[in-house]
């Protein structure tokens, strides 16, 4: 079945770093979506990408989807302590459900 | 607008006992989701139910069962709660299978003990 893999699975960094997180899949994805769960939380939903190359950004946040449309990434700009949480991608192919990554938590250090 | 709520937020079980969880959407939703969430292993999809009158097992359905009682509930039992199944239960919906963002739940944290 298909696999979401996220790398990497934790992150610290000083406020003011930047920080990246990768998203991989096993097959061709028709969109790939990204969440955000804070702490003691539950999985808020950023943005959705669906087409192959597509780059969308939210302030500081740049999202990427791969020409292949099998990989994904977010990256960070200038980290704030109002980051710190676990980023999830999920991925779906055709009319199957979404697929979570295992999520990238980033701890930002003041 | 209460998005996705979810019944029990906490729940302490002992081995054996039965509990459902129910979950309700006033979105006007289609698809509706039920996840567990462990620590390092992210959101696993027990079952779900892409519209009124359909369910289907996802990664983890084993000790589970589901009902879609309407287009705004769908409920999740535990026939026999054993300790593998302490986690934390996320309900989510969204407007299709195919398409558009998941909303959650608050979640509900279950202990079995």
């Amino acid at each position: 079945g298909q696999q979401v893999m996220q790398i990497p699975q934790y992150q610290h960094v000083q406020e003011g770093e930047d920080f990246t997180t990768y998203c991989n899949s096993s097959t061709t994805l028709s969109n790939i979506q990204w969440y955000k769960q804070r702490p003691g939380g539950h999985p808020v939903f950023l943005i959705q990408l669906v087409k192959s190359g597509e780059v969308k950004k939210q302030k500081r946040l740049t999202f990427q989807f791969g020409e292949a449309k099998k990989n994904s990434s977010l990256h960070i700009t200038a980290t704030q302590t109002t980051d710190v949480g676990t980023y999830f991608c999920a991925g779906q192919s055709g009319n199957t459900p979404l697929v979570f990554g295992k999520g990238t938590r980033l701890s930002v250090i003041a | 607008n209460a998005g996705v709520t979810q019944t029990p937020k906490f729940q302490v079980l002992k081995t054996g006992q039965s509990m459902t969880l129910q979950c309700a959407q006033d979105m006007n939703h289609n698809s509706m989701y039920w996840y567990r969430q462990d620590p390092g292993m992210g959101l696993r999809l027990i079952y779900y139910s892409a519209s009124e009158g359909t369910t289907d097992k996802g990664e983890v359905p084993n000790g589970y069962n589901v009902s879609r009682l309407n287009k705004r509930e769908f409920s999740l039992r535990l026939e026999s709660a054993a300790p593998s199944q302490t986690s934390v239960y996320f309900c989510a919906s969204s407007g299709g299978t195919a398409s558009g963002a998941a909303f959650f739940g608050q979640g509900t944290r279950l202990t079995v003990v």
